[in-house]
This record gives structure tokens, C-alpha cells and sequence, in this order.
């Protein structure tokens, strides 16, 4: 399979605590992407990797929030003290823009599902 | 603010039928458009997607149509199969080159196909 995958699936942790979220890209697609999904809405952008350089964050980022993408490959999302609140689905996606076209097509993985108790 | 709207929360069509979401978009600036399926504990999957310089982009049984002056955008599924049953979500990106296509989803239309 040479999807995007995320590791676990599935995290329950307690309020307070701290948890790391896994994402591995599509080989050789150079752009990653952290979305976080709740109940009824739609995925809504976290941050994006060119490579190994983080180049965007939301402001739904807040300073307990960091993502890491070491050599470019696979990246890596921390929660730090979660809230009730962070409970969502966190969902990851990878892209290789086309020449020079702005323009590419994000393929998700399966996501991770926190519930924060 | 919800610059991507899907105002249809379910849709139920008959299997064999045409299958018609909707989207509208208050940005402008969006230039590239997509369409993503997903099942339950599942993310999201690409279907087929349009650049503004276009009004339509066919794929199999998929169908999308691009308004720019009415700024809407259209699914068609013919015909419509009972594995097609499923949330469809519609999003958008800016397209400014060198820079990130984040994508700007709705809230989905859940679409079920009855036999």
C-alpha cells in the first residue's frame, strides 16, 4: 500500500497529557499537510511542510501545538497538556506539485481519532 | 466566516439517477477546486477537481462544473451507485505559485443512494 498512513489510529488519553501523532507521506511527495476534523464540519488546516520546512500554521495552532517533518519524510504532531477541547480527528495529506503549476492534489491518510477524556 | 458553503446536509437519490451536489465559495481568490469523498473512519479520498481556467472536468460517472461569476460549483454522479453513499465534501485553495494549496473545505453533504 502506498497510501498516506498515520499512526495510531485511534488515541484516548486523559486531560492533561501529552500525545504524538505520526504521519507518513506518500513516497517522494514533498508537501505535507496537518488538518483537524470535528463532528459536522469539514477539515480545517493545521500547518504544511515543504520538505523538512514548516511553512505555514493556522492560527488554530496554538503554542501547545508543534509539528516536525526531520529529512523531509515522515512528520510528527504533538499535543502538549490536552484539553476536551482537542478531542477531533486529525487527518494528513501529501502532495507533489506538477512542474510549475500552483496548483496540486492533496491525498489523505485515514487519520488519527483523539478523544481527550 | 464560511468562505466554502455546502448548504444540502443529505441528499437521497435512487440508485441509477443522477446525483447532484452543490458548493458555493465567497473567495475570490480560489482558483482550484476539488471534491473528496469519505466514509466513516475513513479520511477523506480525492475524486476529481477543476482549475478556474475551466468550467467543467469529467472522470468516469463524475462531473464537475465550475460557475467562476456565480462562484458555484457542481457534482454530478450518473448514475448514481449504492457505494456512492457517502459524505462529499467540496474545498478550495488559492493557488499563488511557491506557495501552500492549503484547502478550505465545506461541511459536507452526506449522499445516500437507495436501491
Amino acid at each position: 500500500d502506498t497510501g498516506v498512513s498515520q499512526n495510531p489510529r485511534h488515541k484516548i488519553t486523559k486531560r492533561g497529557q501529552n500525545v504524538t501523532f505520526r504521519c507518513d507521506p506518500i513516497s517522494e511527495h514533498n508537501r505535507l499537510y496537518w488538518y483537524r476534523q470535528t463532528l459536522g464540519q469539514g477539515p480545517e488546516f493545521l500547518t504544511y511542510f515543504q520538505n523538512e520546512a514548516q511553512l505555514e500554521k493556522s492560527r488554530l495552532l496554538s503554542d501547545r501545538f508543534s509539528a516536525e517533518r526531520p529529512k523531509g519524510s515522515f512528520s510528527t504532531l504533538e499535543i502538549q497538556r490536552t484539553e476536551q477541547g482537542d478531542s477531533a480527528m486529525y487527518l494528513c495529506a501529501s502532495s507533489l506539485p506538477l512542474g510549475g503549476l500552483s496548483t496540486d492534489t492533496q491525498y489523505f491518510g485515514p487519520g488519527t481519532r483523539l478523544t481527550v477524556l | 466566516d464560511q468562505q466554502v458553503k455546502q448548504n444540502s446536509p443529505s441528499l437521497s437519490v435512487q440508485e441509477g439517477r443522477i446525483s447532484i451536489l452543490n458548493c458555493d465559495y465567497t473567495n475570490s481568490m480560489f482558483d482550484y477546486f476539488l471534491w473528496y469523498k469519505k466514509y466513516p473512519a475513513e479520511g477523506p479520498t480525492f475524486l476529481i477537481s477543476i482549475s478556474s481556467i475551466k468550467d467543467k472536468n469529467e472522470d468516469g460517472r463524475f462531473t464537475v462544473f465550475l460557475n467562476k461569476s456565480a462562484k458555484h460549483l457542481s457534482l454530478h454522479i450518473v448514475p448514481s451507485q449504492p457505494g456512492d453513499s457517502a459524505v462529499y465534501f467540496c474545498a478550495a485553495s488559492e493557488g499563488r505559485v511557491g506557495t501552500a494549496s492549503k484547502l478550505t473545505f465545506g461541511t459536507g453533504t452526506r449522499l445516500q443512494v437507495t436501491l
